[in-house]
């Protein structure tokens, strides 16, 4: 069964610092992987996804995650982070199988002090 | 487009009471999920549709929740009796092809 571990429960950074929060999974085969993020009182929304092809993927925001199937990982980067970006980051794994539920990571708590 | 539309955005209830929550899918959108939020459990997917059709329900926690869609545009989750424990958010979703779209959640409190 797919899993996903988000390692860091919550992470503070200062504004203008960089950022990378990390993600896990495990999957027998190649996956789709997608990174959301979620302010309080919100659903959760699209940064961005991996399906296939360059493994460097650009997403909203000026965020970024690479695959790195060596490592199992999917990791969410910004180089310079803004007041704006606090909130909580959920990366997620779905099925190329074909079944569609996707297995979400329990997520990281971003806190961005001036 | 609206996106995905959830009602009521909170709801409060005693034990022993139905809920019916509520989702309207963005146009189009032919996969319709429903997922539940706790502290304890993170996301958990309890059920989703296609077509109108459920197709997997195993995350349905037991047989006081039910799920329907009797059209495209229109999906309820529906707890009966409510207990204390099934207090959480809900959150509807709904995708075409890609990601899924949530909608805003409706938090629930059972007391």
């Amino acid at each position: 069964a797919q899993s996903v571990t988000q390692p860091d429960i919550h992470i503070t950074v200062s504004e203008g610092a960089s950022l990378e929060l990390r993600c896990n999974y495990s999957y027998g085969a190649t996956p789709y992987l997608f990174w959301y993020v979620q302010s309080p009182g919100q659903g959760l929304q699209l940064l961005l996804k991996y399906f296939s092809g360059d493994t460097l993927v650009q997403g909203i925001k000026g965020f970024e995650a690479e695959f790195k199937r060596s490592q199992s990982s999917f990791n969410l980067r910004k180089p310079s982070v803004h007041w704006s970006d606090a909130a909580e980051y959920f990366c997620a794994v779905g099925d190329q199988g074909g079944s569609e539920k996707l297995v979400f990571g329990k997520g990281t708590k971003l806190t961005v002090n001036p | 487009d609206a996106g995905v539309i959830q009602s009521p955005r909170h709801e409060v209830t005693e034990m022993g009471q139905e809920v019916t929550l509520r989702c309207k899918p963005i146009s189009g959108h032919d996969y319709l999920f429903w997922y539940r939020q706790t502290m304890m459990r993170g996301l958990e997917l309890l059920i989703y549709f296609n077509n109108n059709v459920p197709i997997d329900d195993s995350g349905m926690p037991e047989d006081r929740f039910s799920a329907k869609m009797p059209n495209a545009s229109f999906s309820t989750l529906k707890i009966q009796p409510s207990e204390p424990r099934d207090s959480a958010v809900y959150f509807c979703a709904s995708r075409s092809r890609g990601a899924l779209h949530f909608g805003n959640g409706t938090r629930l409190t059972v007391t």
